[in-house]
C-alpha cells in the first residue's frame, strides 16, 4: 500500500467551478501535512500547510481528519492558471530531521 | 531567503558516463539536503538524505555505488549518477530545510541518457 494515496484525475473543470481533492496516508504517526503544486516540468512548491482545524487561503481550503487518516483540498472559482498537479504530502518527523512523503498528485485542467 | 540552486537544469548524456549534479543553498545552512527522483507520472521518490560530512542514508531499492552523494560543506551537496542508463533518465531534484520557511526545492534537473 502506497504512503500516500491519491486520485491521479485528471479533473477537466471549467473556470469557475469548485473541484474538491482527497487524499489518504497510512501512517498514524505523520506529523504534519501540506498539499504542494507542481507545474509540468517544475519543482513542487507549496501551496498550504494543513491543519486539524482546517484552513483557508484565499480560494483554497485545506482539511485533515486524523481519526481517518484523510486530507482534503478544495479549490473555488477556478482560474485558468490552476491547472496544474497538486501533490498530497506528509512529514513522519520534525521539519528538516525527515524528508517529505509524497503521493503521486492529482492533475487539474481548468478549461476556458 | 531560503533558495536551494540546483545545475545543471537539464542534461543529456551517453549511456555509460557520469553526470554530477549540484545543490547549494543559497542564504542558509543545510546540514541535511533531501535526493528525489521523478519519473513521468509518478510521484517524486527520496532516493536518498545527504549529510553534511557523514554518509548518507540511502532508501532502499537505491544504489549507493551507483548514485554517488557529497554533503561536504553546510551549502553544497552533490549527486553523481555513474555509468548512466537509459533507464536513470528522470528529473532529479533536491530539498532543504529553512530553519524558518520550512522545505525549500531546487529548480530540478532533467536527465536524458541516451
Amino acid at each position: 500500500r502506497k504512503e500516500v494515496e491519491q486520485d491521479p484525475g485528471p479533473f477537466n473543470v471549467p473556470e469557475g467551478a469548485t473541484v474538491a481533492f482527497n487524499c489518504t496516508y497510512s501512517n498514524s504517526a505523520s506529523q504534519s501535512f501540506f498539499w504542494y503544486r507542481q507545474d509540468c516540468r517544475k519543482e513542487p512548491k507549496l501551496l498550504m500547510s494543513v491543519y486539524s482545524s482546517g484552513n483557508e487561503d484565499g480560494r483554497f481550503t485545506a482539511q485533515l481528519n486524523r481519526a481517518s487518516q484523510y486530507i482534503s483540498l478544495l479549490i473555488r472559482d477556478s482560474k485558468l492558471s490552476d491547472s496544474a498537479t497538486y501533490l498530497c504530502v506528509v512529514n513522519l518527523g520534525s521539519t528538516g530531521r525527515r524528508a517529505l512523503t509524497f503521493g503521486s498528485g492529482t492533475r487539474l485542467q481548468v478549461q476556458p | 531567503g531560503a533558495v536551494v540552486s540546483q545545475h545543471p537544469s537539464r542534461v543529456i548524456c551517453k549511456s555509460g558516463t557520469s553526470v554530477k549534479i549540484e545543490c547549494r543553498s543559497l542564504d542558509f545552512q543545510a546540514t541535511t539536503m533531501f535526493w528525489y527522483r521523478q519519473f513521468p507520472k509518478q510521484s517524486l521518490m527520496l532516493m536518498a538524505t545527504s549529510n553534511e560530512g557523514s554518509k548518507a542514508t540511502y532508501e532502499q531499492g537505491v544504489e549507493k555505488d551507483k548514485f554517488l552523494i557529497n554533503h561536504a560543506s553546510l551549502t553544497l551537496s552533490t549527486l553523481t549518477v555513474t555509468s548512466a542508463h537509459p533507464e536513470d533518465s528522470s528529473f532529479y531534484i533536491c530539498s532543504a530545510a529553512h530553519p524558518t520557511v520550512g522545505y525549500t526545492f531546487g529548480s530540478g534537473t532533467r536527465l536524458t541518457v541516451v
